[in-house]
């Protein structure tokens, strides 16, 4: 069964930083790329980043482009996502979410059940 | 980028009904639409990929079609279940983006 586990959301003050974390288990996590999506409370949803299989291919939206940097680590089954420079508009649940397939254009099949960010001082 | 918009906004019905929520993307995006349910304090849910495929375990009630930059999903007869909001996403290419939703009513 895939899982996907969020963690590290909490409270920061504008102008900090957060890494959030999601843990990846009951699929090859190095055969899939996978994003960040978010939710602000009483939104839609926005995506947020990208980041391929190998780590070779990232993306961003423009909203965090400069201030958030996906990574992951294959060996831990493991994604991640450091938010510097949060501002009161980054509050959201941030959900990590898995292709539904390894190759070619898919949607996003599983998603974790989100980690709360709140920016505010 | 590619803008996703759906209608309605909002949209109230009862038990039984049929019901039809739109999505337009700016561009053209060939079959690379995906369809999701979202029910208060959950993730989102895959019901449609491809436009018009349905995901495993999703019930034959619903339904999408569509291709280029016009879009559907029909539900054809609302259960109790089925009231939450529904988002339209393209994946044809990066910035993927979602519609704004469409939040199913009980009338």
């Amino acid at each position: 069964e895939v899982q996907l586990v969020e963690s590290g959301g909490g409270l920061v003050q504008p102008g900090g930083s957060l890494r959030l974390s999601c843990a990846a288990s009951g699929f090859t996590f190095s055969s899939y790329s996978m994003n960040w999506v978010r939710q602000a409370p009483g939104k839609g949803l926005e995506w947020v980043s990208y980041i391929s299989s190998s780590s070779s291919t990232i993306y961003y939206a423009d909203s965090v482009k400069g201030r958030f940097t996906i990574s992951r680590d294959n060996a831990k089954n493991s994604l991640y996502l450091q938010m510097n420079s949060l501002r009161a508009e980054d509050t959201a649940v941030y959900y990590c979410a898995r292709p539904k397939l390894w190759f070619g254009e898919s949607p996003l099949g599983y998603w974790g059940q989100g980690t709360l960010v709140t920016v505010s001082s | 980028d590619i803008q996703m918009t759906q209608s309605p906004s909002t949209l109230s019905a009862s038990v039984g009904d049929r019901v039809t929520i739109t999505c337009r993307a700016s561009q053209s995006i060939s079959s690379w639409l995906a369809w999701y349910q979202q029910k208060p304090g959950k993730a989102p849910k895959l019901l449609i990929y491809k436009a018009s495929s349905l995901e495993s375990g999703v019930p034959s009630r619903f339904s999408g079609s569509g291709s280029g930059t016009e879009f559907t999903l029909t539900i054809s007869s609302l259960q109790p279940d089925d009231f939450a909001t529904y988002y339209c996403q393209q994946y044809n290419s990066y910035p993927c983006s979602f519609g704004q939703g469409t939040k199913l009513e009980i009338k």
